[in-house]
């Protein structure tokens, strides 16, 4: 059975810090690595990472994929309250019938 | 340009009662897909489905649980006879081609069985 596994499950840091999310996967046949942010409801897209070794960023935030070692991390630096979410991680695999498994997500809290 | 949208947002339902879930996608997508979110855990997926097909329902129970995406007009997930453990949030997904491509997801609807 395909599997996501995030952690921590949860994390509390001040403005300003810097935190590493972690994502490991066991996905047959697999294909991306995406993260999204989840706040009040819907998940929003962050990253899709399809290659090992290539970062991806976006403002404060960046990805990158180990296909060897089957992980990926996100980074944010200088951290904002409006960072405070839920990340979710997924993995995608080949096939007609791709679809996404989710680990459970981790918890970001960025106190003032 | 309107993203995914599901209704109704909060859904009350007594057990024994039947619960219909809708999900229009982004203008232009064909594929959709459904996630199931229960507290303090991911999003499981339930099923995906293109046009007036369903491509896999590996995730959805076997019983009770159905979905339809018509050729025209949202797609629904019907869960007939709730029980208080289908209570969760459901999330729908759109995407152009598939989960290789970017997926955008709805606001979900909130599904509380009492």
């Amino acid at each position: 059975e395909d599997k996501v596994v995030q952690s921590p499950l949860s994390l509390v840091v001040h403005e300003g810090d810097t935190v590493t999310l972690n994502c490991s996967y066991e996905v047959t046949n697999f294909r991306s690595l995406l993260w999204y942010k989840q706040e009040k409801k819907a998940p929003t897209f962050l990253f899709m990472l399809t290659s090992s070794g290539i970062e991806k960023k976006s403002g404060r935030l960046s990805s990158i994929l180990d296909k060897k070692e089957l992980f990926s991390i996100l980074n944010i630096t200088a951290t904002q309250t409006g960072d405070s979410a839920i990340y979710l991680c997924a993995a995608s695999n080949t096939g007609a019938n791709s679809k996404l498994t989710f680990g459970k997500g981790i918890t970001l809290s960025v106190r003032p | 340009n309107a993203g995914v949208m599901q209704n109704p947002r909060h859904l009350v339902r007594r057990r024994g009662q039947e619960a219909r879930l809708r999900c229009s996608p982004v203008k232009g997508h064909s594929h959709v897909y459904w996630y199931r979110q229960l507290p303090e855990e991911g999003l499981k997926f339930m099923v995906y489905l293109q046009k007036e097909n369903i491509i896999d329902e590996s995730g959805m129970p076997k019983e009770r649980f159905s979905a339809e995406f018509p050729k025209e007009g949202p797609s629904i997930l019907r869960i007939q006879q709730v029980v208080r453990g289908d209570s969760a949030a459901y999330f729908c997904a759109s995407s152009l081609q598939g989960m290789n491509t970017e997926a955008f997801f709805g606001q979900g609807t909130r599904l509380t069985v009492v």
